[in-house]
């Protein structure tokens, strides 16, 4: 079966800091992967979605960036944090076009 | 214009009635709709997927899918204080993008 990790749970950092975060996907291969945050009582906001390795397209540029260096691997970066960055980031995966998408379990970021 | 719009409510229903969410969206070329309920501070879940117009149901669950209308919509019979959670619509098109609506927020009152 499929599962998809992501981590860490929740992280405080402060603003100016750098940011990075995880997505690993098992028990499947060349999955479209998906960058999400969900600002508080807001929805999902898309940010990043990969169909192949170092194949990214951006929705949100702003100084976020994401890079799949391997089939299941999904990273999101940030060189310096802004407190607008604070959010749940939620990774995402799907098997192929117009199939359903399965989740992890997301980051709570908040920057201070 | 929003790609995908929901009602964010909150909508309000009583234990063991019928719930209504509904959702538009832009983007004529979109191929498969999806359901997803969120509890708080949980990860999205899915409950449904459709692609073809018409009703698909399961369980207490159907959704109603309208292409030219483009309307997308998901009822939940015999409403149950679990359900009470915040309902996301998703929307695919040609290419990768999964965009979602803001969500709507669903209770049900004892």
């Amino acid at each position: 079966s499929q599962t998809i990790h992501q981590w860490p749970a929740t992280l405080v950092q402060p603003v100016g800091s750098p940011l990075s975060l995880e997505c690993t996907v098992e028990g499947t291969s060349n999955p479209n992967l998906y960058w999400y945050r969900q600002a508080a009582g807001r929805g999902l906001q898309l940010l990043f979605y990969s169909v192949g390795i170092g194949q990214i397209s951006s929705e949100v540029p702003q100084n976020l960036s994401a890079s799949r260096p391997q089939d299941r691997q999904f990273i999101l970066s940030s060189k310096k944090l802004l407190l607008s960055d604070s959010g749940f980031y939620l990774c995402a995966w799907r098997r192929q076009l117009n199939t359903e998408a399965f989740f992890g379990q997301g980051t709570r970021l908040t920057v201070v | 214009q929003k790609e995908v719009e929901q009602n964010s409510g909150p909508l309000s229903v009583p234990e063991g009635a019928i719930a209504s969410l509904n959702c538009t969206y832009s983007d004529r070329g979109s191929q498969s709709f999806f359901w997803y309920r969120q509890y708080s501070g949980k990860s999205p879940e899915l409950i449904m997927f459709i692609y073809s117009n018409g009703d698909k149901e399961d369980g207490r669950f159907t959704a109603q899918l309208n292409k030219a209308s483009q309307y997308v919509s998901l009822l939940i019979r015999d409403s149950q204080p679990s359900d009470s959670a915040t309902y996301l619509c998703a929307v695919s098109g040609t290419a990768s993008k999964l965009t979602f609506g803001t969500g709507t927020r669903l209770q049900v009152t004892l």
